[in-house]
């Protein structure tokens, strides 16, 4: 697979606003999911982008840049239940419908 | 409905033993998958399913057939545990592969 690269940890205060970016390579991207995953939970559908532009879902925003190989996910209004890891995950043009491609996922901790 | 479902929710094995993780979804779903997670490596595919009686591999597959006769299930089998296999499985489902995945809660296995 290619690399998908997130950071590993961000630190932000409730009620602040936290980007999480999410970088790959471009050649062969088809679409692109993010997830939230608190401790000891299974993931759970954030978002799913395949064309340029931002979606905004309440408080959750996602960006994506096909041609830069670039997504972010913003929480904006940061609450302590925001706290988790984040997974951003490639679908390939190579491979079948359902099989993604996951980054490590960027932990989100979240301080009073 | 339950969703996702998967038991055990917590197994120890020995080395050389053999095991099935069981997974179903009332959900009527075409594609299923089998992930691993294991810590700073975010999630890997190690099969999948587009449908009954249809199974290909994933990016991790060594050690681990599934099989898939019924919409409903798609169970995961061990042949011969080793410590390496020590993670937790996350079995997931799509209508179609082409959408978002419902994952299930997960089986934390160990393997002594």
């Amino acid at each position: 697979g290619q690399n998908i690269d997130q950071p590993t940890e961000m630190t932000a205060t409730e009620g602040a606003i936290v980007q999480i970016n999410c970088t790959y390579q471009t050649s062969g991207f088809n679409g692109l999911f993010w997830y939230q995953q608190h401790a000891g939970e299974a993931p759970t559908f954030l978002s799913y982008n395949v064309l340029d532009g931002l979606e905004e879902k309440g408080r959750f925003s996602s960006f994506l840049s096909r041609s830069k190989g670039y997504s972010y996910l913003l929480l904006k209004e940061l609450q302590m239940k925001d706290a988790a890891s984040y997974l951003c995950a490639v679908r390939w043009e190579s491979d079948s419908w359902g099989k993604l491609q996951f980054g490590a996922g960027t932990q989100v901790v979240v301080t009073p | 409905n339950a969703g996702v479902t998967q038991t055990p929710k917590f197994q120890v094995l020995k080395t050389g033993q053999s095991m099935t993780l069981q997974c179903a979804q009332d959900m009527n779903h075409e594609y299923m998958s089998w992930y691993r997670q294991d810590p700073g490596m975010g999630l890997r595919l190690i099969h999948y399913s587009v449908g009954a009686g249809i199974t290909d591999q994933g990016e991790v597959p060594n050690g681990y057939n599934v099989s898939r006769s019924t919409t409903e299930d798609f169970p995961l089998r061990l042949l011969s545990a080793a410590p390496s296999q020590t993670s937790v499985y996350f079995c997931a489902s799509s209508p179609t592969g082409r959408d978002e995945q419902f994952f299930g809660p997960g089986t934390r296995l160990t393997v002594l």
